[in-house]
């Protein structure tokens, strides 16, 4: 079983239009992350979500929201997609905030806005 | 905040070839320290962590890391590499004892191991 898991791997659309990314742990973990690897691969936090606590990284355009069903989910809800939105996106989550036991990185998602 | 500065964005080394990419945090009080491996189109995944203990750590396929408190290193290491090593090397920190920042990244070293 994949211990967390994005949904799709691979997304183009067009400037403009609304898309989300799913992502799904199954390790039981408190806390979730998304990512954002830009085209020189460097890896930015744009979110992290503990027990109903939302923490943004203040760069983040709020055509980004992050959406938590329940403690196994969180999904990537992106308005208004820009071509420089095109990026990898990735999803992570550790055992509880702050930890030092690791984070569990999802296989990504990329997406290319035309 | 915290930051992490890794020297060497692109790194060339012939196979058998021993290793070490550096890595410097900047950050006023405890963190824990990470190296990430990514290949080539593929996830993030862990090499090795530090957060207390013995400060030479030993991970997975051959690779270990030195945390060096006074000069805030975390240099990462392999006495051999193979071509399977290609791939991108990431350090990255968090504050210890709580908080949901998450890793803060460093840059990334492009490790490109030559037959």
């Amino acid at each position: 079983d994949t211990a967390v898991s994005q949904t799709p791997k691979y997304l183009v659309t067009q400037m403009g239009n609304d898309k989300s990314i799913k992502c799904e742990q199954n390790l039981g973990h408190d806390t979730m992350y998304w990512y954002k690897q830009d085209s020189k691969k460097f890896l930015k936090i744009m979110f992290s979500y503990n027990n109903k606590e939302l923490i943004i990284n203040e760069t983040v355009p709020n055509r980004f929201s992050p959406k938590s069903p329940d403690k196994a989910h969180l999904n990537l809800h992106i308005n208004s997609l820009e071509l420089g939105d095109s990026a990898v996106y990735f999803c992570a989550s550790s055992q509880a905030a702050g930890e030092a036991y690791g984070y569990t990185f999802g296989s990504g998602t990329r997406l290319t806005v035309v | 905040a915290q930051s992490v500065s890794q020297h060497n964005h692109h790194v060339i080394l012939s196979e058998a070839a021993s290793l070490e990419l550096g890595c410097n945090y900047s950050y006023g009080g405890t963190v824990n320290l990470f190296w990430y491996v990514q290949y080539p189109g593929q996830h993030l995944q862990l090499l090795l962590k530090y957060f207390s203990g013995d400060p030479l750590v030993k991970g997975i396929k051959g690779f270990e890391a030195e945390f060096i408190k006074s000069k805030f290193s975390f240099n990462l290491r392999k006495p051999s590499v193979q071509w399977s090593d290609t791939a991108e090397y990431f350090c990255a920190v968090n504050p210890a004892g709580g908080g949901a920042d998450g890793l803060t990244f460093g840059k990334g070293t492009h490790l490109i191991i030559q037959p």
